[in-house]
């Protein structure tokens, strides 16, 4: 069993919905990271999170510590969040990232 | 303030040849990470450098190796390649710790031949 999972592995929606993407892990950590990823491989870091939530313009992330749970949610989807959602974890008392097996969300017009 | 930048961008190679990456981090983050992103194990970490050492360490074999020089850039070393080396490698720079916000290059797409 993987560290850091996350579900959907497949997304699609149509433009306008809201979105919701689990990730799941299983030990210590010292932070929680949202990345997306275009195709062609460009990597942005969307979230950084330890506790509570955090809004960048329609994405929101939380994170629950008791539960090792964290979601990130897509309101308004446009077919420009077309990506692949990888959430990420740092263990407690490392400086190395466990990366979940990402989610491909497609948005149609 | 300019990116991270990796170099090459692509790089065809045989087995057996071997293979070093160069990534340049933003300015004044001293901390940077490597990763080696396959379709069949996704992103998987390779190791981090801060201030010249090599913090921590990934579960790949002694044929891959790293060093960071005093101006914070990075290079990675794949020596002996095997047909399964081929992948992605991106690197990803911080301020001071790996879990601080990453921020990542374009990566360099190997191919094995």
């Amino acid at each position: 069993k993987n560290e850091v999972e996350q579900s959907p592995q497949n997304l699609t929606a149509q433009e306008g919905e809201f979105i919701t993407i689990n990730c799941s892990y299983s030990v210590g950590i010292s932070a929680l990271h949202w990345l997306q990823q275009h195709p062609g491989g460009g990597i942005v870091s969307l979230f950084m999170l330890s506790s509570g939530k955090k809004k960048h313009g329609r994405l929101i992330a939380t994170i629950n510590i008791q539960e090792k749970h964290s979601s990130l949610h897509i309101t308004a989807s446009h077919p420009r969040d077309s990506a692949v959602y990888i959430c990420a974890a740092t263990p407690y008392n490392t400086d190395k990232l466990i990366f979940g097996t990402g989610t491909r969300l497609q948005v149609f017009p | 303030k300019a990116g991270v930048t990796q170099t090459p961008r692509y790089l065809i190679k045989t087995r057996g040849q071997q293979v070093t990456l160069s990534c340049s981090p933003i300015s004044g983050h001293r901390s940077v990470s490597w990763y080696q992103q396959t379709p069949g194990q996704g992103l998987q970490f390779l190791f981090e450098y801060f201030s010249e050492t090599q913090r921590n360490k990934g579960n790949f074999p002694g044929r891959f190796s790293g060093r960071q020089f005093s101006n914070s850039r990075s290079e990675m070393n794949v020596s002996t390649l095997e047909l399964g080396d081929s992948a992605l490698y991106l690197c990803a720079s911080s301020r001071q710790q790996s879990w601080d916000e990453q921020f990542f290059g374009p990566g360099t797409r190997l191919t094995v031949l």
